[in-house]
């Protein structure tokens, strides 16, 4: 199974765009890389996937490197509601999703 | 938009006591999972089930946990008898084919 290396916490200004990193040095080439959040205690929400190109949708960007070994997350104009926790999951060959620690964005007003 | 349903949102039991937590994935998808987390920690997988059965289960989900998708909406686990360290979110989830999982608002589990 491939591993992420997220920063444990990140801060950000409202209104201001937050780039949350992620490592994945050992991904495979049909695995993708999927972004989830989570807000408290809620259920883990998706966000966003790709698998080489950059993808954009109505809450976020994703940027992946050429080499595939990392990628960042681009919340474009973040708000108070953004506050939450980011992972950033390779997807492994069994189906199931695995969470690791992920990163605390916390935006301040 | 389409969305998990899971209930109750709190149940608190007594240690012992079997529990059965429901959920209603999005209709047209045939993926379902559990997960669970314990206050503070990760997020863990515990089950996934397709076509009526087990297709992946992680150690966590011993021979006191079950999981029962009786009448084609409901998607159900059951703990049979529940322990403190029982005591955590249960989430459901559910994908159709290549469409990322959603993720129900899940079900505190207290055990006293």
């Amino acid at each position: 199974d491939a591993k992420t290396t997220q920063p444990p916490s990140m801060d950000c200004a409202e209104g201001r765009a937050a780039n949350l990193p992620c490592n994945h040095s050992t991904i495979s080439g049909n695995e993708y890389v999927y972004w989830y959040r989570q807000i408290h205690s809620q259920g883990p929400q998706y966000i966003i996937h790709g698998l080489k190109n950059n993808e954009t949708n109505e809450m976020a960007s994703l940027i992946i490197t050429e080499d595939r070994k990392s990628s960042t997350l681009i919340l474009p104009h973040a708000t108070l509601r953004d506050t939450a926790v980011y992972y950033c999951i390779v997807r492994p060959r069994s189906e199931k999703l695995v969470f690791g620690k992920g990163t605390k964005l916390t935006v301040n007003p | 938009e389409p969305e998990v349903t899971q209930t109750p949102s709190h149940q608190v039991t007594q240690m012992g006591q079997e529990v059965i937590l429901r959920c209603v994935p999005i209709s047209n998808h045939l993926y379902f999972y559990w997960y669970r987390q314990i206050l503070g920690q990760k997020v863990e997988f515990l089950v996934s089930f397709y076509n009526n059965e087990i297709s992946e289960k992680s150690e966590i989900f011993d021979d006191q946990f079950s999981v029962e998708r009786p009448d084609g909406s409901n998607f159900t686990l059951k703990i049979r008898s529940t322990k403190l360290e029982d005591s955590a979110m249960y989430f459901c989830a559910s994908r159709g084919g290549q469409s990322p999982y959603t993720f129900g608002s899940g079900t505190r589990l207290t055990v006293v």
